[in-house]
């Protein structure tokens, strides 16, 4: 079974700190993904990765930044938290081979910026 | 760019009664279209995935969907609900380019609500 895990289920911080949210998975999948969540909005991409130290930029990659220093592990950075970043997080994983596209998914973070 | 749409923020079913959720895409080339079900405080699990092929597609909870792209739809069915199927319903579809996929585009789901 693929394992996509985040480090924290629930967050808390105040507005101006420096956030991280790590996300590992364990099935060797080249790509790997940050979402958010917001009620009414779904899901929207903030960042993506295709390889270590590859980056690409989301549909809402303000206010972010992300790290990919090995291949299981993708975090994602707010480097000033802001209360309009209090959101559910979603961390995703896929398999490059052509034809499947499916991500898998980890819990969830949820974090709340004061 | 790709996008999607679900018209419908919420739906109430009797149990027992058949269910289908609307969703239409956007895509220029041949669409991969997933619908995926999150259970409250839960990630997200995949229901099915359509590349290509057989356009009705089975998937597991009983669910199916239908990929009609004359009327670029992917709708998603099940012919007799449980109170447990009672959740968020996304469809997404995945965009890529020559590297590799470039992250799913989704709906901003149906919620999905179960009559006794």
């Amino acid at each position: 079974d693929v394992k996509v895990t985040q480090s924290s289920r629930y967050l808390v911080k105040r507005t101006g700190e420096k956030v991280f949210l790590e996300c590992v998975q364990d099935m060797d999948h080249e790509n790997m993904f940050w979402y958010r969540q917001d009620p009414g909005l779904g899901l929207r991409l903030i960042y993506f990765s295709y390889d270590v130290k590859m980056k690409e930029k989301g549909d809402i990659p303000e206010g972010y930044s992300v790290s990919r220093e090995k291949k299981e592990r993708f975090s994602l950075i707010l480097e000033s938290a802001s209360t309009n970043q209090t959101s559910m997080y979603l961390c995703a994983s896929s398999r490059t081979s052509l034809g499947d596209y499916e991500q898998y998914f980890g819990p969830g973070t949820r974090l709340t910026v004061t | 760019a790709q996008s999607v749409t679900q018209p419908d923020i919420h739906i109430t079913v009797s149990e027992g009664a058949s269910l289908e959720l609307r969703c239409n895409y956007s895509y220029g080339a041949t669409p991969y279209l997933f619908w995926y079900v999150q259970s409250p405080g839960q990630g997200l699990q995949l229901l099915l995935k359509y590349f290509s092929g057989d356009t009705l597609v089975q998937g597991i909870k009983g669910f199916e969907a239908e990929f009609k792209r004359s009327q670029s739809s992917f709708n998603l069915r099940k012919p007799s609900v449980h109170w447990s199927d009672a959740a968020e319903y996304f469809c997404a579809v995945a965009g890529y380019s020559g590297g590799g996929a470039d992250g799913l585009t989704f709906g901003k789901g149906t919620h999905l609500i179960i009559q006794p």
